[in-house]
């Protein structure tokens, strides 16, 4: 079965502290994606970042960093110096099998970040 | 930048009434998706759209759900009886590659409140 999960329900944080929300995968694929969504307020799903298991480097995009470790099947994403228009919900997604390429999405964490 | 659209933005049914919900792609995008999001739960999917016809569906999409891409450019969902459970946020994605290269665009939802 595949599965993610994301057992932070709501984190809140002041602002400049550093987060880090965790995401847990299972799957039985030898191949698989990872990704990172945000869901501002307003609703929509932005694209943060696409990881193949493949590829376990870790990624940095300004303040924004990536931590995939396969040996505990953690996908985790921190924000450095977070700031208010960081408060969103995330969302961790697994590629499902197959070739269709759907999406399983964990359960979200909510950040709230406060001035 | 290319995005996908959706309309209309909220819409507002009675119990067993017919809702289409629409959708604009990219337009080189090959690979079509349909999730919804009740209110404060994750994302779900439903059904995956290729060459014109379904290539996946979730239990959640039976016997009242259908797609269809009409045209080159629209991509609908259509829910023929609607239930006051179908009361959720729905969102249409679209990618350009198969399986898990390539990530997912989403549109900015549609509301359907179900009364």
């Amino acid at each position: 079965a595949q599965k993610v999960t994301q057992a932070q329900t709501e984190i809140s944080v002041v602002e400049k502290e550093d987060v880090t929300l965790d995401c847990v995968y299972e799957t039985r694929d030898t191949t698989y994606y990872l990704f990172w969504y945000k869901q501002p307020p307003s609703g929509e799903l932005v694209f943060l970042i696409r990881r193949n298991s493949f590829d376990e480097q870790n990624e940095i995009s300004g303040r924004y960093s990536w931590n995939f470790q396969k040996s505990t099947s953690s996908f985790n994403f921190t924000i450095t110096a977070s700031q208010v228009v960081d408060s969103a919900v995330y969302f961790c997604a697994l590629k499902g099998s197959g070739n269709t390429g759907k999406l399983i999405f964990g359960q979200g964490t909510t950040l709230q970040v406060k001035p | 930048e290319p995005e996908v659209t959706q309309t209309p933005s909220h819409q507002v049914t009675q119990m067993g009434q017919e809702v289409i919900l629409r959708c604009v792609p990219i337009s080189n995008h090959l690979y079509f998706y349909w999730y919804r999001q009740i209110l404060g739960q994750k994302v779900e999917f439903l059904v995956s759209f290729y060459n014109n016809e379904i290539s996946e569906k979730s239990e959640i999409f039976d016997d009242q759900f259908s797609v269809e891409r009409p045209d080159g450019s629209n991509f609908t969902l259509k829910i023929r009886s609607t239930k006051l459970e179908d009361s959720a946020m729905y969102f249409c994605a679209s990618k350009t590659r198969n399986g898990g290269a390539g990530e997912q665009f989403f549109g900015p939802g549609t509301r359907l409140t179900v009364l």
